[in-house]
């Protein structure tokens, strides 16, 4: 089945204890993104990856490292989680850039920081 | 500024009628415009995309129209039943460069 697969679905951590969800997609996929969604907000882009070894930031990028060493594969890195990252991720994939294609969302990681 | 805009109050629509959500843009020119829907705790599902150059796209009971004129579209999903009753979210690319962006969604209640 073609699908986007993020671990954990609910995590609570500490302040200041670094964490990695992870995300992982079974179709090829070129572009994945990562998206927090918040109250009032709505899905705002944290990072996105146009290809293997090729990142940039999105809106609300600070707090967060992203990596893709490998096509499929495109980990979340929180170094320092502060309570202003209570929040729910979702990590997206695209065949390519742009609104040309749909993206496919993972369930979601509901994360709280205390 | 550059936004996208949908209702944000809950749409309530009676079992078999058609419910129709807007989705208004500004300062933007897209090539594309995408619907996804979204459940209660779960990732939004893609559900339509359509072109600017096409004016209305179907699939099944969903019809998607795209105004470029007055910056809008519609998404109209008819015979509605209790089970389509999520949040929906209009997306674009903003002059079709490397990602889109969300409206922030709008509530649908079909009630039984």
């Amino acid at each position: 089945e073609a699908q986007v697969t993020q671990n954990p679905r609910y995590l609570i951590t500490v302040t200041g204890k670094k964490l990695t969800v992870t995300c992982s997609q079974n179709m090829n996929h070129e572009y994945m993104s990562w998206y927090r969604q918040d109250p009032g907000l709505g899905l705002r882009q944290i990072y996105y990856s146009m290809n293997v070894e090729v990142t940039d930031k999105g809106d609300v990028p600070e707090g967060y490292k992203v990596s893709r060493k490998e096509k499929r594969n495109f980990p979340l890195i929180l170094e320092s989680p502060s309570p202003n990252q209570t929040s729910l991720y979702f990590c997206a994939s695209s065949m390519r850039t742009g609104a040309g294609y749909g993206y496919t969302f993972g369930s979601g990681t509901r994360l709280t920081v205390v | 500024s550059q936004k996208i805009e949908q209702n944000s109050e809950a749409l309530n629509i009676q079992e078999g009628k058609t419910a129709t959500l807007t989705c208004n843009y500004t300062n933007y020119s897209p090539a594309y415009l995408q619907w996804y829907r979204q459940d209660p705790g779960r990732g939004p599902v893609f559900l339509l995309l359509i072109r600017e150059n096409e004016k209305e796209k179907r699939k099944e009971r969903l019809k998607v129209t795209f105004d470029t004129t007055l910056k809008q579209s519609l998404f109209h999903i008819t015979a509605s039943q209790p089970a389509d009753s999520a949040t929906y979210l209009c997306a674009l690319s903003p002059s079709g460069d490397d990602k889109i962006i969300f409206g922030k969604g709008t509530r649908l209640h079909i009630l039984p």
